[in-house]
C-alpha cells in the first residue's frame, strides 16, 4: 500500500520570504502522480501542482515549485515570495496510474502541514 | 473555469438517519469520487465511480455508504444510517482522465 508521509505538522514563513514543505512517500510503483493540493480555512480543496513522476524536470507553477527527488521518494514543496493568502493547510497526496480498465485512481493523502504567514 | 459544486454546504442530522450528500461534477468529466475529512484528519478516500459503476471503495465505504448518479449531472452519497463518527467534511471530485482530479467546497455533516 501507498503511504504518503509529512513529517511537519506545522511551518511558519515570514511574508514574502521562502518556504520549503516536505513530504515523502513509500511505493512500489514505478509510474505515479505527485500532488500538492491547498486547504484554506474555508476548507475547499485547491490543486497547486502536480508532478508525474516519469518527468525529470520539476514542476512549476508562478511561485510554486517542487524538488522532486524519484529515488529518495521525496516531493518538497517550495512557496517563494510568500503572502498571506498561503497560509493554509498544504497536502501532499499521490496517485498510482493505471493502465488498464478503470484501475484506481484513488489520491492517497499525507497528514498537512498548517502554514502560517507572518506580515 | 468550470468547478464543481456541492450541496449542501452545511448538514446537521441526528443519529440514525439518513442523509444524502450531492454533487454536481464538472460537465465533461467522466471519473467522479468521494472523499472525507474528520476534523484535524487527514483527507482519506471512499469510493471512486466510472462508467456508472463503482470502481473502488476503501475499507471505510462499508454497507451503509451507497453513491449513484441518478442523471447526467449529480452524482450523490447516501448514508443510510449515520453514526456520529461519520461527522466529517465529505468531498466530492471529478476528473475528466486519469490525471488532475477537481474538488468540490465540501459538505460539512454533524451528527448528533
Amino acid at each position: 500500500a501507498q503511504t504518503v508521509t509529512q513529517s511537519q505538522p506545522e511551518m511558519s514563513v515570514q511574508e514574502a520570504e521562502t518556504v520549503t514543505l516536505s513530504c515523502t512517500y513509500d511505493t512500489s510503483e514505478s509510474d505515479y502522480y505527485l500532488f500538492w493540493y491547498k486547504q484554506p480555512p474555508s476548507r475547499q480543496m485547491i490543486l497547486v501542482i502536480r508532478q508525474e513522476a516519469y518527468k525529470q524536470q520539476n514542476a512549476t507553477e508562478n511561485r510554486f515549485s517542487v524538488n522532486f527527488q524519484k529515488a529518495a521518494k521525496s516531493f518538497s514543496l517550495k512557496i517563494s515570495d510568500s503572502q498571506l493568502g498561503d497560509a493554509a493547510m498544504y497536502f501532499c497526496a499521490y496517485r498510482r496510474i493505471a493502465y488498464s480498465g478503470a484501475g484506481s485512481y484513488q489520491l492517497t493523502f499525507g497528514k498537512g502541514t498548517k502554514l502560517s504567514v507572518i506580515p | 473555469e468550470p468547478e464543481v459544486t456541492q450541496t449542501p454546504s452545511h448538514q446537521v442530522t441526528q443519529m440514525g438517519q439518513e442523509v444524502i450528500l450531492r454533487c454536481v461534477p464538472i460537465s465533461n468529466h467522466l471519473y467522479f469520487y468521494w472523499y472525507r475529512q474528520i476534523l484535524g484528519q487527514k483527507v482519506e478516500f471512499l469510493v471512486s465511480f466510472y462508467n456508472n459503476e463503482i470502481s473502488e471503495k476503501s475499507e471505510i465505504f462499508d454497507d451503509q455508504f451507497s453513491v449513484e448518479r441518478p442523471d447526467g449531472s449529480n452524482f450523490t452519497l447516501k448514508i443510510r444510517s449515520t453514526k456520529l463518527e461519520d461527522s466529517a467534511m465529505y468531498f466530492c471530485a471529478s476528473s475528466w482522465d486519469r490525471g488532475k482530479q477537481y474538488f468540490g467546497p465540501g459538505t460539512r455533516l454533524t451528527v448528533t
